[in-house]
């Protein structure tokens, strides 16, 4: 079975602080994929980053960066110099390639983040 | 251009009537979603289509009824929902099931209040 766990439920920082936001993943996959959504107060979740199991280079786009660590089962989402606009509910989500239910993404419950002026 | 549409972005019907909601990508993408998602929750997957034919139904009520037209749309028929389908209803589109092409993106959404 797959699990994503998100145990930051809600985390508020002022404007321009670093936050980093957690998620650790489970499954009994040797290939699978990691990827980052955001979900703003409109609704519509945002792709932001995909990271396949095999490739563990770490990614920075702009203000974003993304810590994949095997060892550890994690996949963290780091947002530096954070601004109001970055205030949304991140989702970081897990999908293998078994067959079945393991195929499809599996959700952390995310983290709501709040960036306050 | 990762742009999925859905139509309408709000709506709220009685438990007797019959509703569609309307998706619509043209990224040449070959798989189609549907979930609902409950304030404060993760999205839920309801429907999988690839290629046009329903790949996965994950146990939804028959009062959800899917279809999907042609290979840029999809809309889900709704009948006798009760008020806890209430909820925010998300198309995504992959290029294909499978591997890194599976990526999926969103739509809007579709907000539903069922009275």
């Amino acid at each position: 079975a797959q699990k994503v766990t998100q145990a930051q439920t809600e985390i508020s920082v002022v404007e321009k602080e670093d936050v980093t936001l957690d998620c650790v993943y489970e499954t009994r996959d040797t290939t699978y994929y990691l990827f980052w959504y955001k979900q703003p107060p409109s609704g519509e979740l945002v792709f932001l980053i995909r990271r396949n199991s095999f490739d563990e280079q770490n990614e920075i786009s702009g203000r974003y960066s993304w810590n994949f660590q095997k060892s550890t089962s994690s996949f963290n989402f780091t947002i530096t110099a954070s601004q109001v606009v970055d205030s949304a509910v991140y989702f970081c989500a897990l999908r293998g390639r078994a067959s079945g239910s393991a195929r499809q993404l599996t959700f952390g419950s995310g983290t709501q983040l709040t960036v306050l002026p | 251009d990762t742009e999925v549409t859905q139509t309408p972005k709000h709506l709220v019907m009685g438990m007797t009537n019959k509703k569609s909601l309307k998706c619509e990508q043209h990224m040449g993408h070959r798989a189609m979603y549907w979930y609902k998602q409950k304030a404060k929750k993760p999205p839920e997957l309801m429907f999988v289509y690839s290629y046009e034919k329903l790949s996965i139904n994950e146990s939804v009520p028959s009062r959800f009824s899917p279809e999907c037209p042609n290979s840029s749309l999809l809309n889900l028929h709704l009948h006798a929902l009760q008020p806890e389908d209430s909820a925010l209803y998300l198309c995504a589109s992959s290029q294909d099931l499978g591997g890194a092409r599976e990526t999926q993106y969103f739509g809007p959404g579709t907000r539903l209040l069922v009275l």
